[in-house]
Parts: C-alpha cells; sequence; structure tokens
C-alpha cells in the first residue's frame, strides 16, 4: 500500500466549476501538506502549504487538513481552462526532508 | 520568489553515451537537493537527495554508479546519467530547498522545470 493515495483521475468539469481534488494518507508521521500544480513536461510549482487541521484559502485555491482521518482536499473555485494541469499532493514528516507525492490527478477544465 | 533553473530541458542522446544535467538555485543557497524521475503519466519518485559537499543520499534500487550526483557548492547540483540506454529515457526535475528555509515545506521547495531524456 502506498503511503499517499491520489485518484488519478482524469477529472473533467465545465469552466466555471468547482474542482475537487483529494488525498489520503496512512502515517501519521506526515505533519506538512503541500498541493502542487504541474502542466505537462514542467516541474511542478507550489499552490497551498498547510500543517495545522482546517482550512486555508488563497484566492480560488482552499487547501483542507483532517489529520484525525488522514485526509486533505484541494478545492479550486470558479476553474478556468488554464487550471487544466496535474495536481499533486505531497506531505513531509516532521522529523524529515522529504516529499512524499501522491500518485497526481489530471483535471481537465473544458471551456 | 525563489527560482531553481534546469538544464538542459529536453536532451537526445545515443546509446551507451553519458548526459550531465544542471540544476542551479538562482538566488538563494540551496543546502539540499533532490532529483526526481518522472515517467508519463505517473507521479516524481525520487532517486537521491544530495547535500553541499558530501555524498548523495541515494534510494533504495536507484543505482548511484549509473546516475552519478555531484553537488559542488550551495547553488548547483548535477545529475549525470552515465552509459545511457534507452530504458533511462525519462523526465528528470530537480527541487532545491534553502538553507535557512525554517518552514517545512512552505517556499523551502522549488522545482527545477525538468529535462526530458531520450535516449536512442
Amino acid at each position: 500500500q502506498k503511503e499517499v493515495e491520489q485518484d488519478p483521475g482524469p477529472l473533467s468539469v465545465p469552466e466555471g466549476a468547482i474542482v475537487s481534488l483529494n488525498c489520503t494518507y496512512s502515517n501519521s508521521a506526515f505533519q506538512y501538506f503541500m498541493w502542487y500544480r504541474q502542466y505537462s513536461r514542467k516541474g511542478p510549482e507550489l499552490l497551498m502549504y498547510t500543517y495545522s487541521s482546517g482550512n486555508k484559502e488563497d484566492g480560488r485555491f482552499t487547501a483542507q487538513v483532517d489529520k484525525s482521518s488522514k485526509y486533505i482536499s484541494l478545492f479550486i473555485r470558479d476553474s478556468q481552462p488554464s487550471d487544466s494541469a496535474t495536481y499533486l499532493c505531497a506531505m513531509i514528516k516532521a522529523a524529515g526532508n522529504k516529499l512524499t507525492f501522491g500518485g497526481g490527478t489530471r483535471v481537465l477544465v473544458k471551456p | 520568489g525563489a527560482v531553481v533553473s534546469q538544464h538542459p530541458s529536453w536532451v537526445i542522446c545515443k546509446s551507451g553515451t553519458s548526459v550531465k544535467i544542471e540544476c542551479r538555485s538562482l538566488d538563494f543557497q540551496a543546502t539540499t537537493m533532490f532529483w526526481y524521475r518522472q515517467f508519463p503519466k505517473q507521479s516524481l519518485m525520487l532517486m537521491a537527495t544530495s547535500n553541499e559537499g558530501s555524498k548523495a543520499t541515494y534510494e533504495q534500487g536507484v543505482e548511484k554508479d549509473k546516475f552519478l550526483i555531484n553537488h559542488a557548492s550551495l547553488t548547483l547540483s548535477t545529475l549525470t546519467v552515465t552509459s545511457a540506454h534507452p530504458e533511462d529515457s525519462s523526465f528528470y526535475i530537480c527541487s532545491a530547498r534553502e538553507s535557512y528555509s525554517s518552514d517545512r515545506g512552505e517556499d523551502g521547495y522549488t522545482f527545477g522545470s525538468g529535462t526530458r531524456l531520450t535516449v536512442v
């Protein structure tokens, strides 16, 4: 079993819809959580970073962490075709420095 | 924000030759750099962690003699794929962590734009 599970998609939504992404993890040692966006043949870019349970909002993006359920989510409001990309969750253990990635979810926002 | 420059962005080489990929942190010092490999439609797989001035730490299953990593300065790490074969064709991505990043994750890890290696 992978440490971090993420539905590969693809997830297809119409422009303007809310995109809902999530990851589950099995190791409670993970304490810091990130969401990255990766366009085809490019490196990942950081979208959101959280370390405590609850919600964090930044523009159209909301990240949610539920440590008790070992579940994190990313919501994208008012989705745009430019949001079409692969979204990767990543997390770090408290005592480590390595990122552990989910498998990534491919998102397609149709105009 | 922090910028990591990775070169080349793509390279085609003949089987049996070696290829060097550079990863530079442009506006910060990176004590630690990470090298990843990514196959199509798959996630990033960590290959090795390199610390400036010391030997790289390789993940299980990664051949250290095949993938040579040098982190000679706080702003430069290189990955050399030696005696490349078609099965080494992949997308390689580096990541650099700022030396004095106090907050794990936030602004601490910056990725390069990746190198697409094709071995023919």
